[in-house]
């Protein structure tokens, strides 16, 4: 069992819809996670970083933690063409990232 | 600015060679990392470090190594370049403050091993 898992993509979403990014990890342990973004040919860009239960949103971007069932979420509101790109998911339980092997979303207009 | 460089950007080299790459970080963070990442296996952990003259293997360490005489720098050197290790490497580094284990990236190097 990988230790990081997303759901498999393409994900392909209208111009101004909800995106939906889901990740599952192993490491009961794991105290930090993290979503990042990486556009083609670029390296990964951290988005948003979450420690807690519950929801943290940063303007379009909400990361949701849920430790009991280790599931972490990431929504994109208003999704734009910009938002095209492969996102990725990282936990750790100390300095060290365990990262998803990433799910691509394309926004089309 | 404080950032993160790697150089060179694009490398092609024989097979059998010596192959350095450089990494180098004006935040002052403690703790500095080097990946691969490769179509299908995504990030991979080659090598870090959490302080000068500190090292540590990743899950990918076989064929690679490194050195940490200062904190700015990680140089990630392949002994003896294999077509195997064809890939993009990154290297990203984090400070030491717990919970955040935030690591910043650099913008990458294209190695080809002909």
């Amino acid at each position: 069992q990988k230790e990081v898992e997303q759901n498999s993509g393409p994900l392909s979403v209208p111009e101004g819809a909800i995106a939906s990014l889901n990740c599952t990890y192993s490491d009961r342990g794991s105290q930090s996670f993290f979503w990042y973004r990486q556009y083609s040919g670029k390296s990964p860009e951290l988005i948003m970083s979450i420690y807690s239960n519950g929801d943290k949103e940063d303007g379009r971007f909400t990361a949701q933690l849920n430790k009991a069932s280790q599931y972490v979420s990431l929504l994109i509101r208003d999704s734009q063409p910009s938002d095209s790109a492969t996102y990725l998911c990282a936990v750790s339980n100390d300095y060290k990232l365990s990262f998803g092997a990433g799910t691509t979303v394309t926004v089309r207009a | 600015d404080a950032e993160i460089t790697q150089s060179p950007r694009h490398k092609i080299t024989e097979t059998g060679r010596q192959v350095t790459l450089a990494c180098h970080q004006t935040w002052n963070h403690n703790n500095m990392f080097w990946y691969r990442q490769d179509l299908g296996h995504g990030l991979r952990l080659i090598h870090y470090s959490y302080g000068v003259q500190d090292t540590n293997k990743g899950e990918v360490s076989d064929g690679y190594s490194v050195s940490r005489s200062n904190t700015e720098d990680l140089p990630l050197t392949l002994e003896s370049a294999a077509s195997s290790q064809t890939s993009v490497y990154f290297c990203a580094s984090s400070e030491s403050r717990l919970p955040a284990y935030e690591q910043y990236f650099g913008p990458g190097t294209r190695l080809t091993v002909t």
